[in-house]
């Protein structure tokens, strides 16, 4: 299995912040990842596919790189709407597996 | 817009059965492949399998044998059928869409998530 190693578990950052959010694959998995966001209480919503690309209707502070084992995920300045969980999620090969998670909080 | 409704969870005893249904809309159900995921209390995102057009279903080791995915076209519906409870199956079970991705050529993430339905198994 693919094993995702996502850092930091716990992140607290003040409003207008740039956060950034990496995400290590145990082998090459080419462009094949995902970024959610799971606010308490709600199903997750995919950010960003492929890597790099923003899915629609998402703003454009939010952005994604990284290809092979390594990926990035930023919030360009950080809005308090985004207090949430932030999972990465790889599809390159099965099982499917996912990073631990990111809490981010506000400062 | 593809709209997820799961149903079915509930309080279940270790060794019990549960079978959860996820009804869909918005697209041509035959060709979906779907997903489902779960979350336990105080734990990340774990995959529990999908099954793709046609009916093939793949698990990961954790869950295969125990439980399994079906899918009845006639009625845009997807199953999880939940065997051999244990307490560590306890989890709000997400049922999702697999998005198909052009450059890839191939499955990709989950683009459409249902708000889940939770399963409690204690005796």
């Amino acid at each position: 299995d693919i094993q995702m190693t996502q850092s930091p578990s716990s992140l607290s950052a003040s409003v207008g912040d740039r956060v950034t959010i990496t995400c290590r694959a145990s082998q090459d998995i080419r462009n094949g990842l995902n970024w959610y966001q799971q606010k308490p209480g709600k199903a997750p919503k995919v950010l960003i596919y492929d890597a790099s690309n923003l899915e629609i209707g998402v703003p454009e502070r939010f952005s994604g790189s990284g290809s092979g084992t390594d990926f990035t995920f930023t919030i360009s300045s950080l809005q308090p709407e985004d207090i949430a969980t932030y999972y990465c999620h790889q599809y390159d090969n099965l099982p499917y597996t996912f990073g631990q998670g990111t809490k981010l909080e506000i400062k | 817009e593809v709209h997820v409704v799961e149903s079915g969870g509930g309080l279940a005893r270790p060794g019990g059965s549960l079978r959860l249904s996820c009804a869909v809309s918005g697209l041509i159900f035959r060709d979906a492949w779907m997903s489902w995921v779960r979350r336990a209390p105080g734990k990340g995102l774990e995959w529990v399998g999908r099954i793709k057009k046609g009916g093939t279903a793949d698990y990961p080791a954790p869950v295969e044998g125990r439980f399994s995915i079906s899918r009845d076209d006639s009625k845009n519906i997807i199953y999880l059928q939940l065997n051999n409870l244990k307490a560590e199956d306890t989890a709000v079970y997400y049922c999702t869409h697999i998005a198909w991705s052009a450059s890839r050529r191939g499955p990709a993430g989950f683009d459409t998530w249902g708000q889940g339905t939770l399963v409690t198994v204690s005796s």
